[in-house]
């Protein structure tokens, strides 16, 4: 079964990091590219960042510079290290495939408050 | 960045009656090998989004087929042929062309 894990969520103060990680079973995890997506409280979806099947990286504007998106291919395992968190952080975390989203993981929630 | 909008916000349909969403890119996501990089995704309460259509018209395997899209370029729109209870959810269409990939703000489907 094609699947997405997603671990590494909590409450964090302001400022502070967390390092969210993704595991994926089920498929040949070296021949996608792998992303983030979140989804603030009621909110809509929005793209975080893309790790491509050679490692290259994109990020939105809203996060470059404070998160690290990388992959590890032994592990199956996508990984995106957020420092300097902010409120506007708080959010469920996605992991997804491709560039069109055909596989989501339940996600895991970011909370950032004092 | 490709803006994506949306209309309407929400609609309410009668069941067994047609729903029709549309999706407007502020630029073209007309690729050079003439597939339209625009997907939509349907997401349930409590639920991770589900991937409907990529492709603009090609329907992920497994979707049901009331579920169509069309479009090319800048417009597209999502159909559901004949409104059923399960389709409740809120519809969103996805650019895949550029970075950063952008979604529309999404449109509520209710029962009437």
């Amino acid at each position: 079964e094609v699947q997405l894990v997603e671990s590494g969520g909590g409450l964090v103060q302001p400022g502070g990091s967390l390092r969210l990680s993704c595991a994926a079973s089920g498929f040949t995890f070296t021949n996608y590219g792998m992303h983030w997506v979140r989804q603030g409280p009621g909110k809509g979806l929005v793209w975080v960042s893309r790790i491509n099947k050679d490692g290259t990286t994109n990020y939105a504007d809203s996060v470059k510079g404070r998160f690290t998106i990388s992959r590890d291919n032994v592990n199956n395992t996508v990984y995106l290290q957020m420092d300097s968190l902010r409120a506007e952080d708080t959010a469920l975390y996605y992991c997804t495939r491709n560039n069109y989203y055909d596989v989501w993981g339940k996600g895991t929630t970011v909370t950032v408050s004092s | 960045d490709i803006v994506m909008t949306q209309s309407p916000d929400s609609l309410a349909v009668s069941l067994g009656e047609r729903a029709t969403i549309n999706c407007k890119s502020s630029q073209s996501v007309l690729s050079s090998n003439k597939d339209n990089f625009l997907a939509w995704y349907q997401q349930k309460p409590g639920q991770p989004p589900k991937l409907l259509i990529y492709r603009a018209s090609t329907r992920e395997s497994g979707v049901p087929d009331r579920f169509s899209g069309s479009g090319s370029g800048t417009d597209f729109t999502l159909t559901i042929s004949s409104l059923q209870a399960e389709d409740v959810a809120v519809y969103y269409c996805q650019q895949y062309y550029s970075i950063p990939l952008t979604f529309g703000p999404g449109t509520k489907v209710d029962i009437k």
